[in-house]
């Protein structure tokens, strides 16, 4: 089976630009999240979506949006970018929402995006 | 809110040497502990989890143990290979929710 799969996987970005970066979670899986991990650090959590429907969000700016299909991809989309968003994101599935202890969640390979 | 800290790396080791990456968290309730791996230019993988105190998670020869009382999740190995050199995460689950909070992650390098 396949596993979370992300696209693209590099992109070179000047500032101010838009970028879309896509992916599609394990097949089954209804929950997608998005992490940005900078060098040298942990991932940070961006968005969660379930059913199509934004459940969490993290501490970033409103230049950052997603949204998740009915298929259940999901799509980020940054505005405006700056060089601090250069970055590896990171797409995360899993089968259920949260709450679950055991429940595991996926990662792609991410999506590395250079801003110049 | 959460954390989770991780000992400063990097860590140099030959291989067959013991391994242990230290980790402590700080969160309300009772979260789920997870290590996860980076290798180099890939995404993060599952190494191990524990979904409650007194938990042994373990895999590919790494442990680790849900310490409540210490607020713990220190990952060892008994002797390392070459092929373990990556970055490891140590991240925390609150029960409510699903977002993974990280600590910085930690360098690890085996040399033969």
């Amino acid at each position: 089976d396949a596993g979370v799969t992300q696209s693209p996987t590099h992109l070179i970005k000047t500032r101010g630009q838009h970028v879309t970066l896509r992916c599609s979670p394990i097949s089954g899986h209804k929950s997608v999240s998005w992490y940005q991990q900078v060098l040298g650090q942990g991932p940070q959590f961006i968005f969660q979506y379930y059913e199509k429907e934004e459940r969490g969000r993290g501490n970033f700016p409103d230049r950052f949006s997603a949204r998740q299909f009915p298929n259940y991809s999901s799509e980020l989309n940054v505005n405006a970018l700056l060089l601090g968003d250069s970055a590896l994101y990171l797409c995360a599935s899993s089968s259920v929402e949260g709450g679950i202890s055991g429940n595991t969640i996926y990662f792609g390979e991410g999506s590395w995006l250079t801003v110049v | 809110g959460n954390s989770v800290t991780q000992m400063e790396g990097p860590v140099t080791l030959s291989e067959e040497a013991f391994l242990t990456i230290n980790c402590t968290y700080t969160a309300t309730g009772y979260p789920s502990l997870f290590w996860y791996v980076q290798y180099p230019g890939e995404g993060l993988q599952l190494l191990l989890k524990a979904t409650k105190a007194d938990d042994k998670g373990s895999n590919k020869g790494f442990e680790a143990t849900y310490r409540k009382e210490t607020t713990s999740f220190h990952l060892e190995k008994g002797s390392v290979q070459v092929s373990d050199s990556a970055v490891y995460f140590c991240a925390l689950r609150e029960y409510s929710n699903y977002k993974l909070t990280f600590g910085k992650g930690t360098l690890l390098t085996v040399n033969p």
